[in-house]
């Protein structure tokens, strides 16, 4: 059964550094790799999503990479900004196209 | 574009009493889900619907039931609440042969 892991379950790094998100999965039979991002009382907004044939997905800030074989996918966010400030989710999608998801990342970035 | 809309945001019940939580979303997508979120945990899905007229089970499906109503809504039902289904529900939905979710932003159910 596929199981999702992301740590640390809470981060706080000062504004203006770059910084990594983890997230391992077990199985590597996946189909995509999604990073969500949710902020306090709000659903979860998509940030990247990277095939099974891909490595890396990039938008702006952020670059999502995937190494199917070691089980695992890194957020990577440059130059940080208080309004990165949420809680950053990973879900792997399995054999039967259903995302299995991560706990999520507490990301506080101080001013 | 209102994308994913769910209703109520907040709901408090006893135990015992049974609700339904709504949800439509105006993207015309094919697939909805409902998810459960609870703290320290991923979210886990509860029933999804592959399109219109179909539903399934999801990982935690027991004591909840499911409408898809239309291709737009798909509602959830808690016919007996109990405290162990306090959480937050999010519905989302995909498209037809694309994987990109969209969510709602959340019902906030507190069962006493």
């Amino acid at each position: 059964k596929q199981e999702v892991t992301q740590i640390p379950a809470a981060l706080s790094v000062p504004e203006g550094e770059n910084l990594v998100l983890n997230c391992s999965f077990t199985d590597s039979a996946i189909y995509n790799l999604q990073w969500f991002r949710q902020d306090p009382g709000k659903g979860l907004t998509s940030l990247l999503l990277i095939q099974s044939s891909q490595r890396e997905q990039t938008s702006g800030r952020l670059n999502a990479s995937l190494d199917k074989s070691s089980g695992r996918s890194t957020l990577y966010i440059a130059a940080s900004q208080p309004g990165d400030s949420a809680t950053y989710l990973c879900a792997a999608m399995d054999s039967n196209y259903q995302l299995i998801w991560g706990a999520g990342t507490k990301l506080i970035i101080k001013p | 574009n209102a994308g994913v809309t769910q209703t109520p945001k907040f709901q408090v019940l006893k135990t015992g009493q049974s609700m339904t939580l709504q949800c439509a979303q105006d993207m015309n997508h094919n697939s909805m889900y409902w998810y459960r979120q609870d703290p320290g945990m991923g979210l886990r899905l509860i029933y999804y619907s592959a399109s219109e007229g179909t539903t399934d089970k999801g990982e935690v499906p027991n004591g909840y039931n499911v409408s898809r109503l239309n291709k737009r809504e798909f509602s959830l039902r808690l016919e007996s609440a109990a405290p162990s289904q306090t959480s937050v529900y999010f519905c989302a939905s995909t498209p037809l042969g694309g994987w990109n979710a969209f969510f709602g932003q959340g019902t906030r159910l507190t069962v006493v």
